[in-house]
């Protein structure tokens, strides 16, 4: 079983949609969780850090569920410039705070 | 600033040649990471240096050799690579290293190709 497990998709939907990912990591040890957008030939960009139950940020909800080990991402008004892959990253606790990617999520928002 | 540079962006180089990745950040970070990247897959850590030296080496082959000349700078030095290494090879950053609550931020790359 990964670590960190991300259903790759790809969702697709249209602009003005809601949109939720969800991840979920295997070690009760994890204890940081980020999410990171990355484009098509670029370099992952931290999107969201999710340090408590949740936080939110514009149209982005992330929210930690310690008890089940799953992390969310919502989107909200998807726009065109949302269509990205998103990846689920972790720090496990005393692991030198190395990240643990999950394969990435592919959201493509249509017109 | 969340700035990280990485020079080249493109390296093209034969299985003979010596090149050399640079990376640069002045975020007084003293962190500094080299990620290789596939396509459609995430990015997979190589080395870690922290206060400037060598904290981890994924089990790199050694044909890949890091160097951190000082606390803004990494480079990663190539030597008679092989065609599967052919991939993004991106630098990051992050306040320390071994910290939980480490945002890592990311270079755009250099995308190598190995002929």
């Amino acid at each position: 079983r990964k670590e960190v497990e991300q259903d790759p998709g790809p969702f697709n939907v249209p602009e003005g949609a809601t949109v939720a990912f969800n991840c979920t990591y295997s070690n009760s040890a994890s204890q940081s969780f980020f999410w990171y957008r990355q484009d098509c030939r670029k370099e992952p960009k931290l999107l969201m850090s999710v340090y408590s139950s949740g936080n939110e940020d514009g149209r982005f909800t992330a929210q930690l569920n310690r008890a089940s080990q799953y992390i969310s991402l919502l989107i909200r008004d998807s726009k065109l410039s949302d269509s990205a892959t998103y990846l689920c990253v972790v720090i496990v606790s005393g692991n030198t705070g190395k990240l643990i990617f999950g394969q990435g999520t592919t959201l493509q928002v249509k017109p | 600033d969340t700035e990280v540079t990485q020079t080249p962006k493109h390296l093209v180089m034969g299985m003979t040649n010596k090149k050399s990745l640079k990376c640069e950040q002045h975020m007084g970070h003293r962190a500094m990471y080299w990620y290789k990247q596939k396509a459609k897959k995430p990015p997979e850590l190589m080395f870690v240096y922290s206060y400037e030296k060598l904290s981890i080496n994924e089990s790199v082959p050694s044909r890949f050799s890091p160097e951190c000349p000082n606390s803004s700078l990494l480079n990663l030095h190539l030597h008679a690579l092989q065609p599967e290494d052919s991939a993004l090879y991106l630098c990051a950053s992050s306040q320390v290293a071994g910290d939980a609550y480490n945002e890592q931020f990311f270079g755009p790359g250099t995308r190598l190709t190995v002929l």
